[in-house]
């Protein structure tokens, strides 16, 4: 059972233009949201992430949307440059509860290739 | 400030062979995480550990198994190897209290079992 979802394996998309990149999740007790990015032969680097008492965040070029009532959630980078081409994972947490130590559920990742 | 290091970061095993992960958090984190990265499953929760206890565990068999040591290094073990442990295993820190959840990765030991 996926509890996170990333339903674009990959996205193209044109230096300077903006790339979206989506995420759903069904498990209603999370409540913190992370996104990674991930290129080959390294572990994933953390990139932004966002409570859900929230509804947006952002972090220079990155920015994180979070719909609570759809379970969805996007992150945005404006403008889309070569060096962003990577893997791009949605992780989500049961932060709240106490128990979720270390416990990141992650989507299967989305593949980002920004052309020059 | 140096950041997560796992060693070995490629080894081949056989099946039915047990092997050992090491892993150095940053500086001053005292949480460990470890994860199980295939193309087929993803990246999966194995293990976290606090303190040198183990506060946190996913859904793997027993085989699987880690420790903390009291300078919060971690290493985690598979015994009995199979096929399907071909996995890249990644470790995570985190400082251990409000930021548990983000959590820095290392480059991941890369396990090709034969």
């Amino acid at each position: 059972d996926q509890q996170v979802k990333q339903n674009s394996p990959s996205l193209s998309v044109q230096e300077g233009r903006i790339s979206i990149l989506n995420c759903d999740y069904t498990n209603s007790m999370f409540d913190y949201f992370l996104w990674y990015k991930k290129y080959p032969a390294e572990g994933p680097t953390f990139l932004i992430s966002i409570s859900s008492i929230k509804d947006k965040n952002e972090d220079g070029r990155f920015t994180v949307f979070l719909n609570k009532s759809a379970k969805h959630l996007s992150l945005h980078i404006v403008p889309s440059q070569p060096g962003d081409s990577a893997v791009y994972f949605c992780a989500a947490t049961a932060d709240a509860s106490g128990t979720s130590y270390g416990k990141l559920t992650f989507g299967q990742g989305t593949i980002l290739t920004v052309h020059p | 400030k140096a950041g997560v290091t796992q060693t070995p970061r490629y080894l081949i095993k056989t099946r039915g062979q047990q092997v050992t992960l090491s892993c150095s958090p940053i500086s001053g984190h005292r949480s460990v995480s470890w994860y199980q990265q295939t193309p087929g499953q993803g990246l999966q929760f194995l293990f976290e550990y606090f303190s040198e206890t183990q506060r946190n565990k996913g859904n793997f068999p027993g085989r699987f198994s880690g420790r903390q040591f009291s300078n919060s290094r971690s290493e985690m073990n598979v015994s009995t190897l199979e096929l399907g442990d071909s996995a890249l295993y990644l470790c995570a820190s985190s400082p251990g209290g409000g930021e548990t959840n983000v959590l820095t990765f290392g480059a991941g030991s890369r396990l090709t079992v034969l």
